[in-house]
């Protein structure tokens, strides 16, 4: 069952511009939302997370959005550099539980 | 800081044949994960262990797949014997503490497994 949903393969910007990754789910039980980032032979890495008590996190260029009543998180990367292209994952866990799943992922390009 | 160590980087084995992971994850780490990420899509979740003790194992199909992480630090996941549809990459990761949701996990680069 896929309780986490990234529903675009793929997407392409233009560097400066804005890249939205987008992200749904469906089990009301979860609590933490994660993205992470991963390049070609390497494992993901750690990006951003968000929890539920709140609908906006920032860290510098990314931001992630939630919006809890749509069961929907999205990214914000601006503005996007070529450095940023990678396939990029949402994740999902429940309170206190370590049962992450993630989505099928998102392959950013930015070009230059 | 060194990351999470994973060997081998790749395998390629016939089916039946078995094989074996390991993965040392980061010192003082006590939650370690092992991951299953199938060709286009997102890493599904084996077994997790706190310390050397399982704590969720209910999607690794034990009739093949074991792991074990003695003394609490390293792990080995085993596949015996090895079916076409195990092709896929193995991830490890590991965690400060469990609930380690906020800060996200650090994962290894992986090994890829060919079963032909």
């Amino acid at each position: 069952d896929q309780q986490v949903k990234q529903n675009s393969p793929s997407l392409s910007v233009q560097e400066g511009r804005i890249s939205i990754l987008n992200c749904d789910y469906t089990n009301s039980m979860f609590d933490y939302f994660l993205w992470y980032k991963k390049y070609p032979a390497e494992g993901p890495t750690f990006l951003i997370s968000i929890s539920s008590i709140k609908d906006k996190n920032e860290d510098g260029r990314f931001t992630v959005f939630l919006n809890k009543s749509a069961k929907h998180l999205s990214l914000h990367i601006v503005p996007s550099q070529p450095g940023d292209s990678a396939v990029y994952f949402c994740a999902a866990s429940p309170h206190n539980n370590n049962d992450m799943r993630f989505g099928a992922g998102t392959r950013l390009t930015v070009k230059p | 800081e060194a990351g999470v160590a994973q060997s081998p980087r790749y395998k390629i084995i016939e089916k039946r044949q078995s094989v074996a992971f390991w993965c040392n994850p980061i010192s003082g780490h006590a939650t370690l994960y092992w991951y299953q990420q199938i060709l286009g899509q997102g890493p599904k979740l084996l077994i997790q262990f706190q310390n050397n003790g399982v704590v969720d194992d209910s999607q690794l199909p034990k009739d093949r797949f074991s792991a074990e992480r003695l003394k609490g630090v390293d792990s080995t996941l085993k596949i015996q014997p090895a079916k076409l549809e195990d092709s896929a990459v193995y991830l490890c990761a590991s965690s400060l503490e469990l609930g380690g949701s906020n800060y996200g996990y650090t994962f290894g680069s992986g090994t890829r497994l060919t079963v032909v």
